[in-house]
C-alpha cells in the first residue's frame, strides 16, 4: 500500500519559515494537500492540488509538489500556527494520509 | 455555507457494527457533484480515511477496512452513513464527516469520539 512520510516535529521561532515534507513514491504525479489540526479541533485544509490556497488561507501557507516531496511552508510563521500538519493524496482509488508532523514554535 | 454533523452511539460492544450519520446542511447532496467522506482518528494519533460515497452510491474505501465497511447516502434525508461491524478496541477514535472534493476534504464536522468497550 502507499505510504506518506512526513518528519514527527518540526521547531520554528516566530517570524521564521518552517518547512514541512512529505515523502512518497512519485509523489510529485500526484496532487497533494495539506491540513491543520489543533488540539481538540477537526482538521482544516490549508493547501490543496499542490499548492493552492482555500479562502481564508493565509499568504503565508504556500505548497509545492515534485518528485518524491510534497512541501509545506510557513512564511513568517505566528504562535497561532502551532499545529499538527497532515499530508495526504489520492493513489489507487483510496486516499491516503501522511503520518503527520507537529510544528512548535518557540 | 455546507456544515455537517456526525451523530450516533458513542459506545459499542466488541464484535458488534459501528453506526454512525452525518447530516448535511447548507448544500444539497443529492445535486453536488463532490463525494463524502468519512475519517478516523484514534486518541493521540494520526488521521485515517475510511471511505466515500458519491449521491449516486458509487463508493470508495480503503483496502485496510474495506472487508468491514459500508458507507451509504440517503438523500432524501440529505445523510450519508458509515457502518463497520465486527469492531474491535482498535477501532476506537474520534470520527469525522467531511466533504470531499478537488481531492481534497472540506469542510469536516466536528467529529464524534466513539469507544468500543464491553
Amino acid at each position: 500500500s502507499y505510504e506518506l512520510t512526513q518528519p514527527p516535529s518540526v521547531s520554528v521561532s516566530p517570524g521564521q519559515t518552517a518547512s514541512i515534507t512529505c515523502s512518497g513514491d512519485k509523489l510529485g504525479d500526484k496532487y497533494a494537500c495539506w491540513y491543520q489540526q489543533k488540539p481538540g479541533q477537526s482538521p482544516v485544509v490549508v493547501i490543496y492540488q499542490d499548492k493552492k490556497r482555500p479562502s481564508g488561507i493565509p499568504e503565508r501557507f504556500s505548497g509545492f509538489n515534485s518528485g518524491n516531496t510534497a512541501t509545506l511552508t510557513i512564511s513568517g510563521t505566528q504562535a497561532m500556527d502551532e499545529a499538527d500538519y497532515y499530508c495526504q493524496t489520492w493513489d489507487s482509488s483510496s486516499y491516503v494520509f501522511g503520518t503527520g508532523t507537529k510544528v512548535t514554535v518557540l | 455555507q455546507v456544515q455537517l454533523q456526525e451523530s450516533g452511539p458513542g459506545l459499542v460492544k466488541p464484535s458488534q457494527t459501528l453506526s454512525l450519520t452525518c447530516s448535511v446542511s447548507g448544500d444539497s447532496i443529492s445535486s453536488s457533484s463532490d463525494y463524502w467522506s468519512w475519517i478516523r482518528q484514534p486518541a493521540g494519533k494520526g488521521l485515517e480515511w475510511i471511505g466515500r460515497v458519491y449521491p449516486s452510491g458509487s463508493t470508495n474505501y480503503n483496502p485496510s477496512l474495506k472487508s468491514r465497511v459500508t458507507i451509504s447516502v440517503d438523500t432524501s434525508k440529505n445523510q450519508f452513513s458509515l457502518k463497520l461491524n465486527s469492531v474491535t478496541a482498535a477501532d476506537t477514535a474520534v470520527y469525522y464527516c467531511a466533504r470531499d472534493y478537488s481531492g481534497t476534504q472540506d469542510p469536516w464536522g466536528q467529529g464524534i469520539l466513539v469507544t468500543v468497550s464491553s
